[in-house]
């Protein structure tokens, strides 16, 4: 069945750090990919999305490019800063529609 | 503003007893879901409703039970046969579910506690 694989946390980067968080999927055709952030003690906020190949979602200075070739959504920040501690989630809605399949999330901390 | 809300923030649960979390939205979004979070982990539907008077099992069902009598209430009840309720609660909402390209909006959660 369709999966998400997310690279284990923590992450833990010094402020202005480059910050990589590796996605991959399993699905049939082609999904939505999306990344949500959840600070501590609060729901999941949309942080971006993508829904076609080659597609790049951006927001608040994240990116992240929809790779078919490689089924992957890595989520990029060029410069991460201490406000950007949260967990980060990785979600695949499949091309028929249906449920949101989540991967287990990523645990970052940025320290000044 | 649109949203959606969830009550309590906090909620305490006795042995035997059955609680409802409340989650209303203000979107006019068709579906909702309920999912259950616990510590390291990623999110487990519970149950999910793509429109009113009808509801779908999600992944972890048992010991749950929902209803959605009106488009912008969808209460969850965590039953007495839920043996291991302690967790994080969400709630979330989409447009239409279902349908490709949907985006799923979240609320606040629900903390759930067994005294």
């Amino acid at each position: 069945g369709d999966s998400v694989t997310q690279m284990e946390g923590p992450v833990t980067l010094s402020e202005e750090a480059f910050l990589t968080i590796n996605c991959t999927y399993t699905a049939t055709g082609y999904p939505s990919l999306f990344w949500y952030v959840q600070y501590p003690g609060e729901g999941l906020q949309l942080l971006l999305k993508a829904t076609k190949a080659d597609d790049k979602g951006s927001n608040k200075g994240f990116e992240a490019t929809y790779r078919k070739e490689t089924t992957s959504f890595h989520l990029e920040k060029g410069s991460v800063q201490v406000s950007d501690s949260a967990v980060y989630f990785c979600a695949l809605l499949p091309n028929q529609g249906g449920k949101l399949i989540f991967g287990q999330g990523t645990e970052l901390s940025v320290k000044p | 503003d649109g949203g959606i809300t969830q009550s309590p923030k906090y909620l305490f649960r006795k042995e035997g007893q059955n609680v409802t979390l409340s989650c209303e939205q203000n979107l006019n979004h068709d579906a909702m879901y309920w999912y259950r979070q616990d510590p390291g982990q990623g999110l487990r539907l519970i149950y999910y409703s793509q429109i009113v008077n009808d509801f779908q099992k999600g992944d972890i069902a048992e010991g749950y039970s929902v209803s959605r009598e009106k488009k912008e209430s969808f209460p969850l009840t965590v039953t007495s046969a839920q043996k291991n309720p302690t967790a994080f609660y969400l709630c979330a909402s989409s447009m239409a579910g279902g349908s490709v390209e949907e985006t799923q909006y979240f609320g606040p959660g629900t903390r759930l506690l067994v005294l």
